[in-house]
């Protein structure tokens, strides 16, 4: 089974521009999180979606964004890009069913590392 | 909140060794679970080894195991017979399903296997 694929896997903008990250999940995985890693701020949640709808946001300008499509694949937006957001984003699925088994397990991408300048 | 720790930035093993690397959380939850990842250079996350709350017998993977003290709320990952391709960054991560799928991930160790 194909794992979790992130596109692009390298980005370059600059300061004021927006961007998109696009997440396609491991077949059947119906939850995608993601997550912002830096050297300082280490793994940070930005968000998650579940059956299209997003059911967590960690705590995150409203400048970050997602959605996520009816085959599950997830894309995420951040408009009016600054420098502090030079990071590697992280995309992680699970199958998240009820109940316990652990399906909760979350699944890593690659990353897409985006660089601001 | 949820915080994760992880006390050890850097630890060195020599191959064929064991080492333990240590994760402590905080939470009033009696139900949750407990992650271990590894991130390689490549900087592709791993699953290593998890944890539920509400079993007390310590998960074991292979060569990894956990030693899993939850009144003291400790996590520690133990690694026997260290090999090259062990090192990497180690990640400690904490879930409350009432959170939904969010996880909390502690600041990383990053183990260096000595030949």
């Amino acid at each position: 089974k194909a794992g979790v694929t992130q596109t692009p896997r390298y980005l370059i903008k600059t300061r004021g521009q927006q961007v998109t990250l696009s997440c396609s999940p491991i077949s059947g995985h119906r939850s995608v999180s993601w997550y912002q890693q830096t050297p300082g701020q280490g793994l940070q949640f930005l968000f998650e979606y579940f059956s299209e709808t997003q059911r967590n946001k960690g705590n995150f300008p409203g400048r970050f964004s997602g959605r996520q499509f009816s085959n599950s694949r997830s894309e995420m937006n951040v408009s009016t890009l600054e420098l502090g957001d030079s990071a590697l984003y992280l995309c992680a699925s699970s199958l998240a069913l009820r109940g316990r088994g652990g399906t909760d397990t979350q699944y890593f991408g690659p990353g897409t590392r985006l660089t601001v300048l | 909140a949820q915080t994760v720790t992880q006390s050890q930035p850097e630890m060195s093993v020599q191959e064929a060794e064991t080492v333990t690397l240590s994760c402590t959380y905080d939470t009033s939850e009696s139900d949750y679970y407990l992650f271990w990842y590894k991130q390689p250079p490549s900087r592709q996350m791993i699953l290593v080894i998890r944890q539920e709350a509400y079993k007390q017998q310590n998960a074991t993977e292979n060569r990894f195991s956990v030693n899993f003290q939850k009144a003291a709320k400790s996590f520690s990952l133990k690694i026997s017979d260290s090999q090259l391709g062990d090192a990497a960054m180690y990640f400690c991560a904490y879930r409350w399903p009432n959170t939904g799928n969010q996880f909390y991930f502690g600041t990383g160790t990053s183990l260096t296997v000595i030949p």
